[in-house]
């Protein structure tokens, strides 16, 4: 038991369309990040927000942004979805960045 | 070149063997983890480190700062311990992540 809740665990999206995923951390968790994960593949740091400012960034376009709300919940948003966007989404949250990281089950999203 | 490799890709081992995967790393690191998925997608942390070595239960992880490598073994394998071990590396602000290294043992 983690602590931390992802919604909703598989989603179908259409091309070009925008999509929410939502992320409920444990309390006191104030440091939440977004990864990707493509089948087959290693997961990939999307972003990190810290006390609901972003403070890490990694190699994806603005069309993925987030926020993350006092209550420890978060979003990861994607517009004008591409096929390419079809992939596992983890999120994962800790209490600051010296300490170990505590991952949700994950939203599985396939665009079409 | 990827930030973080790991070794072997795939790994089969018997019931009861020494389990040894191998992560390597090219950037300035604050921390190091060890990370466990099973099918289905969840992952799970197994150690933190920034520096020595940490041991829980039958598993030992090991970090080189100055060879920037790290290692995590597994004693007296079991078949619960078949999974994809995934060694990330955290630059402050940045993860990078490993692709994994996929352990199937046999009893």
């Amino acid at each position: 038991e983690t602590g931390v809740t992802q919604s909703p665990t598989h989603l179908i999206k259409t091309r070009g369309q925008q999509v929410t995923l939502r992320c409920s951390s444990q309390s006191g968790h104030n440091t939440v990040s977004w990864y990707q994960q493509a089948l087959g593949q290693g997961p990939q740091f999307i972003f990190q927000y810290y006390r609901e400012e972003e403070n890490g960034r990694g190699n994806f376009p603005p069309r993925f942004s987030g926020l993350q709300f006092p209550n420890y919940s978060s979003e990861l948003n994607v517009n004008a979805l591409e096929l390419d966007d079809s992939a596992l989404y983890l999120c994962a949250s800790r209490t600051d960045t010296g300490s170990p990281l505590h991952f949700g089950n994950g939203t599985r999203l396939t665009v079409t | 070149k990827n930030e973080v490799e790991q070794s072997p890709q795939n790994l089969t081992a018997q019931e009861g063997e020494f389990i040894t995967i191998n992560c390597s790393y090219s950037v300035g690191i604050s921390a190091l983890h060890w990370l466990q998925q099973h099918p289905g997608g969840g992952i799970v942390s197994l150690f933190m480190l920034s520096s020595g070595k940490k041991k829980h239960g039958r598993l030992i992880a090991t970090i080189n700062i100055q060879e920037k490598h790290s290692s995590l073994h597994i004693t007296a394998s079991h078949p619960r311990d078949s999974a994809v071990y995934i060694c990330a590396v955290n630059t402050g602000n940045q993860f990078y992540f490993g692709t994994g290294t996929s352990l199937t043992v046999i009893p």
